[in-house]
């Protein structure tokens, strides 16, 4: 069994400060993580993945993301917030077929 | 262009009218699956394929059926819609399953009067 909790259902941030998005996950087998954004009305994107080695995971659009077994933790950030950034975002946990989701964060972005 | 396609995009329709929502991807994955969005819960995945005429129950299969009769293409059947359906469907695809990039269709949003 798997499931992903993320903590936050709204995060508001003001142009240029830091973005963090948290997420924690529960799997029975080694799993591949991923963050997935969502703009207004459109399907969802890929941001960034990590299957296995290097525990900093650098996607697109400037995000990161660290995975931290011990804490079984896949926290997504972004050091300066773009107005271009205001979406919802989901964390996201796969084992061979299934993947599972959070339940999203949507993110305001203040001018 | 690579892409995963859905049609209808919008459809409206009354319980227990039989419907189908077609889903098509053109990068010959084997893998497809679909899942549906309800505020507050994320996405939740319905029903998946690993390849033609294999597919398996996600976490909410209740009410739906699936065929993948050809690679690309993972209809989503509802028999007997309910208004609990009424929600935001994805498509998706990818090469495989683990790591494999999964490839999103538009989303058709579906309301069951």
């Amino acid at each position: 069994a798997q499931s992903v909790t993320q903590l936050g259902s709204h995060v508001s941030v003001s142009e240029g400060a830091l973005v963090l998005l948290r997420c924690n996950y529960s799997s029975s087998v080694p799993p591949y993580l991923f963050w997935y954004v969502q703009y207004p009305n459109q399907g969802l994107q890929l941001l960034l993945k990590y299957t296995t080695g290097a525990t900093l995971v650098k996607g697109i659009n400037g995000f990161e993301a660290e995975f931290k077994k011990s804490e079984t933790s896949f926290h997504l950030t972004k050091p300066s917030a773009h107005m271009s950034d205001a979406a919802e975002y989901f964390c996201a946990v796969r084992t061979d077929y299934k993947l599972s989701f959070g339940a999203g964060t949507t993110v305001t972005v203040r001018a | 262009e690579a892409q995963v396609t859905q049609n209808p995009r919008y459809l409206i329709t009354v319980t227990g009218k039989k419907l189908t929502v077609t889903c098509s991807q053109n990068m010959n994955h084997e893998y497809m699956s679909w899942y549906r969005q309800d505020p507050g819960l994320g996405l939740r995945q319905i029903y998946y394929s690993m390849n033609v005429e294999v597919t398996d129950k996600g976490d909410v299969p209740e009410g739906y059926k699936v065929s993948r009769k050809e690679k690309r293409n993972f209809p989503l059947i509802l028999e007997s819609p309910s208004p609990n359906q009424t929600s935001l469907y994805f498509c998706a695809s990818s090469q495989f399953g683990g790591a494999d990039e999964q490839f999103f269709g538009p989303g058709t949003r579906l309301t069951v009067l």
